[in-house]
């Protein structure tokens, strides 16, 4: 168990539904990263955040969005959803601002089906 | 920005050793190294920083060559629990918004059978 907890664990929805995927970090981390982690795309990341801030952005669309509230927990939101975006969704966390250098402790993941 | 992983899959018998690569394009601070089992999070082994260390713990090291940009993962006297899917992360050295990212191989399968 990393510590790092996210909800649901899976999520079955339709196409161009919304849905919002939740993270709570590890206790004393401030840093929270969302992974896609696909089949045919493998592990890729999304976007960072820092103590409430976006820090790092990678390859996120722009039907998806990510917030990190003053608990330090963080949602990725999901909307228009297309079959192309049933994957796993892993939340990391690590305790400092850059991650540089730092280990990135994952979460169980959530599993979206997009029928 | 992708790092390659080599080989794609290895089968081993218990008791065997495995070498498993990493390969990035692109000048590193770090490569973290970590497992997959089937449908589990990744699970964090090790990170190696810059300065070409190496490192282990019980039959599982790793070594990273930051002048070649490589790093490898050394299983010896394999397991049955190591089989999963091994991933790199690596950490590309650029500008300030690409700490903190990691780029991840697509995988090595490592299979060990009694």
């Amino acid at each position: 168990d990393s510590g790092v907890t996210q909800t649901p664990k899976h999520l079955i929805t339709a196409t161009g539904q919304r849905v919002t995927l939740r993270c709570s970090p590890r206790s004393g981390d401030l840093s929270v990263y969302w992974y896609q982690q696909s089949l045919d795309q493998g592990l890729q990341f999304l976007i960072q955040y820092y103590n409430g801030e976006e820090r790092a952005k990678g390859n996120i669309l722009e039907r998806f969005s990510a917030q990190q509230f003053p608990d330090l927990h963080s949602e990725l939101n999901l909307s228009s959803l297309e079959l192309g975006d049933s994957a796993l969704y892993f939340c990391a966390s690590s305790v400092g601002p850059s991650g540089n250098q730092e280990t990135q402790y994952f979460g169980p993941g959530t599993r979206l089906l997009v029928l | 920005q992708q790092p390659v992983q080599s080989p794609q899959a290895v089968i081993l018998r218990e008791g065997e050793d495995a070498v498993i690569n990493c390969s990035s394009s692109k000048a590193l601070y770090s490569v973290h190294w970590y497992r997959q089992k089937h449908g589990e999070a990744p699970v964090f082994l090790m990170i190696l920083l810059k300065g070409g260390e190496q490192k282990g713990h019980d039959k599982i090291s790793a070594s990273f060559n930051e002048k070649k940009q490589q790093s490898s993962l050394y299983l010896t006297a394999s397991q049955l629990s190591y089989s999963g899917t091994y991933f790199c992360g690596t950490e590309i050295i650029g500008r300030g918004s690409t700490l903190g990212r990691l780029y991840f191989g697509r995988g090595t399968q490592l299979t060990v059978w009694p």
